[in-house]
């Protein structure tokens, strides 16, 4: 039972490329979250799912997009990277209260 | 709505010292309230949480949290510091069931000094 897996680990992004983070789960979790986290501002919810098929806005989803066509796994895409979003990025699934978190990918935009 | 106020940006205490970190809350609905702890280069870790019943809740590693509604405090304690505590914590609340997404504070960092 690995849990919450995400890859890459580290990236490094030019200005204006793509790229998807990955995070599969493998408790049969209905609810899975994307997360950023930035110095001294926690933890901000970008985007979440309640089901494969399902998936809605958090606080921060600019420039962000999500899809869940099965319950395992749950893709973050950037498109366009700007400096903005250099942080580190967390996955997270539930079932009930207790969120089980990935071991994030630390993502740098230059 | 909810939000998490964390008082304290950088704590430090002695090993062997009681460790406090400060949770207030602001929720519209009964809450859940979470505390998660962060090490170096990691995800985040459960260590304790509220969700109904008991007020005074014992969590991982020694640590514990009582909900104090007329507060809207969840302040996290520790009777005795241990090098291995020093990390981030995070307090978080959620609108319950049904509702599970998390509102987090800005964390805590708990420096222990030896």
């Amino acid at each position: 039972n690995a849990g919450v897996t995400q890859t890459p680990k580290f990236r490094i992004l030019k200005i204006g490329q793509s790229m998807t983070l990955q995070c599969t789960q493998d408790m049969n979790h209905n609810y899975m979250y994307w997360y950023r986290q930035d110095p001294g501002m926690g933890l901000k919810l970008i985007y979440y799912s309640v089901g494969a098929g399902i998936t809605d806005k958090g606080e921060v989803p600019n420039g962000y997009n999500v899809s869940r066509s099965t319950t395992e796994d749950f893709p973050l895409r950037l498109e366009l990277a700007a400096p903005s979003q250099t942080s580190v990025y967390f996955c997270a699934s539930s079932y009930g209260s207790e969120q089980y978190f990935g071991p994030g990918t630390r993502l740098t935009v230059t | 709505a909810q939000s998490v106020t964390q008082l304290g940006s950088h704590v430090s205490v002695s090993e062997g010292a009681l460790v406090l970190l400060r949770c207030n809350y602001s929720s519209s609905v009964p809450p859940y309230l979470f505390w998660y702890v962060q090490y170096p280069n990691q995800g985040l870790q459960l260590l304790l949480k509220y969700t109904t019943g008991a007020t005074l809740v014992k969590g991982i590693n020694g640590f514990e949290a009582e909900f104090k509604k007329s507060e809207t405090s969840f302040h996290l304690t520790k009777p005795s510091a241990h090098m291995s505590d020093a990390a981030e914590y995070f307090c978080a609340v959620s609108g319950g069931f049904g509702n599970e997404k998390l509102t987090f504070g800005t964390g805590t960092r708990l420096t222990i000094i030896p």
